[in-house]
């Protein structure tokens, strides 16, 4: 079974209507992220949780809101679709470490939910 | 704020040929990763570079970090069709309640023609 899994991983959806994304790991990683993939433009941070009460805002986060239900579990919510949020999302996850040696912060991504606002 | 930029964006090679692409970011950084994605997939882990003068290999996938100049290279050798993908670098601000988070370069996709 995959270790960080997505749901859904497809949705098309009309203009003001909500959306929530999932994401779930099996990991045991405190850390959790969404991205937002757009063709040229790489992945930017929507918002990440270094754990259950930490929620902090990342570079994109205007129209977005989260939720971190349990170590296990973060949720991205659109509370009123725009076509321009159109765009492939992706979850990930890591470990916390200040050592520089052995495991090192490395993120693990879900597989992704293709999003489209119509 | 933290800036990465990678070139090319784009590059058609021939299998057999060797080539490289170039990741700058703008300010102090600890730590360099490299990431693949094959179309319609998620991100593959490759490299993750600690310290200055850091270089991994993988088969035909060399990376390198220059924290000096803020430079991280990732070198194909011989390519071959199956390193057709795109390929991402990622750097974490060394420091401060930042730590941990990564930024993407925009992405290089590679295409190996025979």
């Amino acid at each position: 079974d995959a270790d960080v899994t997505q749901t859904p991983r497809n949705r098309i959806t009309k203009t003001g209507k909500r959306i929530m994304l999932e994401c779930s790991q099996t990991k045991g990683h405190d850390r959790m992220y969404w991205y937002r993939q757009d063709p040229g433009l790489g992945l930017r941070l929507i918002y990440y949780s270094f754990d259950v009460k930490d929620i902090n805002k990342g570079e994109i986060s205007d129209g977005y809101s989260v939720s971190r239900q349990a170590q296990a579990k973060f949720s991205l919510s659109l509370e009123s679709a725009i076509p321009n949020q159109t765009a492939l999302y992706f979850c990930a996850t890591s470990d916390f470490a200040f050592q520089t040696s052995g495991d090192h912060n490395e993120q693990f991504f879900g597989p992704g939910t293709r999003l489209t606002v119509l | 704020e933290l800036k990465v930029e990678q070139n090319p964006l784009f590059l058609s090679m021939q299998e057999g040929k060797n080539y490289t692409i170039y990741c700058n970011y703008s300010t102090t950084s600890d730590r360099l990763y490299w990431y693949r994605q094959d179309p319609g997939k998620s991100l593959e882990s490759l490299f993750v570079l600690l310290s200055n003068g850091a270089v991994k290999q993988e088969g035909r996938l060399m990376a390198s970090l220059d924290t000096k100049a803020r430079l991280s290279t990732l070198h194909i050798t011989a390519a071959v069709h199956d390193l057709s993908a795109t390929y991402f670098c990622a750097v974490t601000y060394a420091g401060g309640t930042s730590y941990g988070k990564l930024t993407f370069g925009q992405g290089t996709i590679l295409t190996v023609h025979p």
